[in-house]
Order: C-alpha cells, then sequence, then structure tokens
C-alpha cells in the first residue's frame, strides 16, 4: 500500500497570506488527523476529520481550518499567515482506531 | 507541566549498546502508548504500540508500559547507526482521536 502522500513538501510564503496544504490518505483510512511540529512546542495536534466531518480540535486559532473530501483526502488552509506559524506540518491517517501513520511533512516557511 | 516528559537528550552510544529511552506522563485516562521514530526532515514512523500494561517485543525494539507508574520505556538492542534518529513516544485516550506526543529523544548510535 502507498503511504501517506503531503503536497506541497516546501512552502515559503510572506506574512499575511494564507496557505493550502494536501494530504492523502493511506487507502481505505477515512480518519485524516494534522499536527504542527516546532522545535519549541514539538508536536501538536490541530484537527482531525472522519467521513468529512471534523470530530476533533485542538487549541489553535481560527486561522487554521480544514476539510476532507468524499474520497479520504484532506487540505488544511492557514490564513493571514504569521512568522510563528513557520513549522512541519505533517498529517496522519488512520481507520479511526488506534494508530496512526504520518506523512513526510510540508514544511512552512514564514517570512 | 506537560502531561507527557521525555528527556530531549542528546543520547550518544557505541554501536552495539542497548539503549533506554524514557517517558513519563500524568494523564491515567492514557491507555494507548507509541513509539515513532523520526529522521531528520522526515515525518515520524510507527514503530511500537502497545495498549494498557506490559511489554510487546518487535525485533531489537521492546516496549514496556507501567501504568500504575504512568512510566513508558522503548529498548533497543544491539544499536545500529542507522538507529540515529529522534525517538518520540505518543500516547491517547481510549477514546480520543489526537494523540499527546512527548518532546522527543535525540539519539546517535556511534560506529
Amino acid at each position: 500500500k502507498a503511504g501517506v502522500t503531503q503536497t506541497p513538501r516546501y512552502l515559503i510564503k510572506t506574512r499575511g497570506q494564507q496557505v493550502t496544504l494536501s494530504c492523502s490518505p493511506i487507502s481505505g483510512h477515512r480518519s485524516v488527523s494534522w499536527y504542527q511540529q516546532t522545535p519549541g512546542q514539538g508536536l501538536q495536534f490541530l484537527f482531525e476529520y472522519f467521513s468529512e466531518t471534523q470530530r476533533n480540535k485542538g487549541n489553535f486559532p481560527g486561522r487554521f481550518s480544514g476539510r476532507q473530501f468524499s474520497n479520504s483526502r484532506s487540505e488544511m488552509n492557514v490564513s493571514t499567515l504569521e512568522l510563528g506559524d513557520s513549522a512541519l506540518y505533517l498529517c496522519a491517517s488512520s481507520t479511526g482506531q488506534e494508530t496512526q501513520y504520518f506523512g513526510p511533512g510540508t514544511r512552512l516557511l514564514v517570512l | 507541566q506537560k502531561e507527557v516528559e521525555q528527556d530531549p537528550g542528546p543520547l550518544s552510544v557505541p554501536e552495539g549498546a542497548i539503549v533506554s529511552l524514557n517517558c513519563t506522563y500524568s494523564n491515567s485516562a492514557f491507555q494507548y502508548f507509541m513509539w515513532y521514530r523520526q529522521y531528520s526532515r522526515k515525518g515520524p514512523e510507527l514503530l511500537m504500540y502497545t495498549y494498557s500494561s506490559g511489554n510487546k517485543e518487535d525485533g531489537r525494539f521492546t516496549a514496556q508500559v507501567d501504568k500504575s507508574s504512568k512510566y513508558i520505556s522503548l529498548f533497543i538492542r544491539d544499536s545500529q547507526p542507522s538507529d540515529s534518529a529522534t525517538y518520540l513516544c505518543a500516547m491517547k485516550e481510549g477514546s480520543a482521536r489526537q494523540l499527546t506526543f512527548g518532546s522527543g529523544t535525540q539519539l546517535t548510535v556511534l560506529p
């Protein structure tokens, strides 16, 4: 089976812009979770989607949003980018049960 | 205080050594425990997954969970230079969707 894929792998944006990241889960997985990884805060949960519905949300501002499509692919959007949004954004897929499998991440740099 | 505490290291060992990595946690509702390995500039890779207390072995890796002490460990036998990476512990409550991660331990295995 192919693993979790994320596009793009690298992005450079400027403050105030918005960005959309994409994630394709493992075939058959209906749950997609998003995490932000920074050197200072580590891995922090953003939100989780299952069958196109957001089931859980972490403690992030409303500038961070997401959605899931009927084929389980998911997108994450960050509006009005701030310097502190520079991070590795990781997508993880699962069947909705215990284990989560991560993609390679999208590295976002905000200038 | 963080829910999951993990010594960030760095930890440096000679090839062939036994490595012990540990995490402590404060949330007694955690029931699922995972260890991920993350190479530089890559996404986390699931190594071990255990439910509740006990031991689990997979090749050179052994995961231990002691829920009474709120302490989990990962042992790596016959460590190899290819084991050099950051090791992240993660855990979740039974019905929760999100993983809570430790800060990661950076391991270097010297040839």
